[in-house]
């Protein structure tokens, strides 16, 4: 399996910050990426698909870049509604694996 | 808009299998680009892909579960399902169904809400 690494597994941030996290794959993975977004007591989110390629619907302020094995997940200007735990997840390999999650709270 | 709903026992015994089944509204699963995926979560291993089931019939297993795991497609109730057979405390998680979209990418667009199956005597 394709092992996920994402750092850090937390952070705090305030509103209006610009949060970066990262997510590195065990090996190459292209650009097979997805992020997702979940908030407590519900399910993950689809944000962006093919490491950058925002899912309709999904305010701009998310970006998503990277390709190989480092991928960046950017949210400027984070709103209060952005506070969640953040997945990527590698679709280059069946089986699908994600990260370990990073958890954005608020300061 | 397509919704996926799981149902089934929340508590399981030690040894005994694990039956889920998945719900879709809003879309036949039958058509388009999609498989048909139970994802797993847990305090320890986080998020853990268990399988797919692709409208064909084609199934493919997380090779760390593989020989536990079956997922059937019923077409007619527009339904899939989840078998776990052999269930220690460690397959306790919160379980979704999820569809995943096939093309280029590959991603998970629709999640059930997730139910928590708890293996316990």
């Amino acid at each position: 399996d394709i092992q996920m690494t994402q750092s850090p597994s937390s952070l705090s941030a305030s509103v209006g910050d610009r949060v970066t996290i990262t997510c590195r794959a065990s090996q190459s993975i292209y650009i097979y990426l997805n992020w997702y977004q979940q908030k407590p007591g519900k399910a993950p989110n689809l944000l962006i698909y093919g490491a950058s390629n925002l899912r309709s619907g999904v305010p701009s302020r998310f970006s998503g870049s990277g390709s190989g094995t480092d991928f960046t997940l950017t949210v400027n200007s984070l709103q209060p509604e952005d506070f969640a735990t953040y997945y990527c997840q590698q679709s280059h390999s069946v089986s699908w694996t994600f990260g370990q999650g990073t958890k954005v709270e608020i300061k | 808009q397509v919704q996926l709903q799981e149902s089934g026992p929340g508590l399981v015994k030690p040894s005994q299998t694990l039956s889920l089944t998945c719900t879709v509204s809003g879309g036949s699963i039958t058509s388009g680009n999609y498989y048909w995926s139970w994802i797993r979560q847990s305090a320890g291993k986080g998020l853990e892909w268990i399988g797919r089931m692709s409208p064909s019939g084609t199934t493919k297993y997380n090779p760390s579960l593989q020989s536990r795991v079956t997922i059937s497609l019923d077409a007619s109730k527009n339904q899939f399902s989840l078998r776990l057979s052999s269930v220690t405390a460690a397959d306790t998680a919160v379980y979704y169904c999820a569809r995943e979209y096939t093309y280029t990418y590959n991603w998970f667009d629709f999640w059930g809400q997730g139910t928590l199956v708890t293996v316990s005597s």
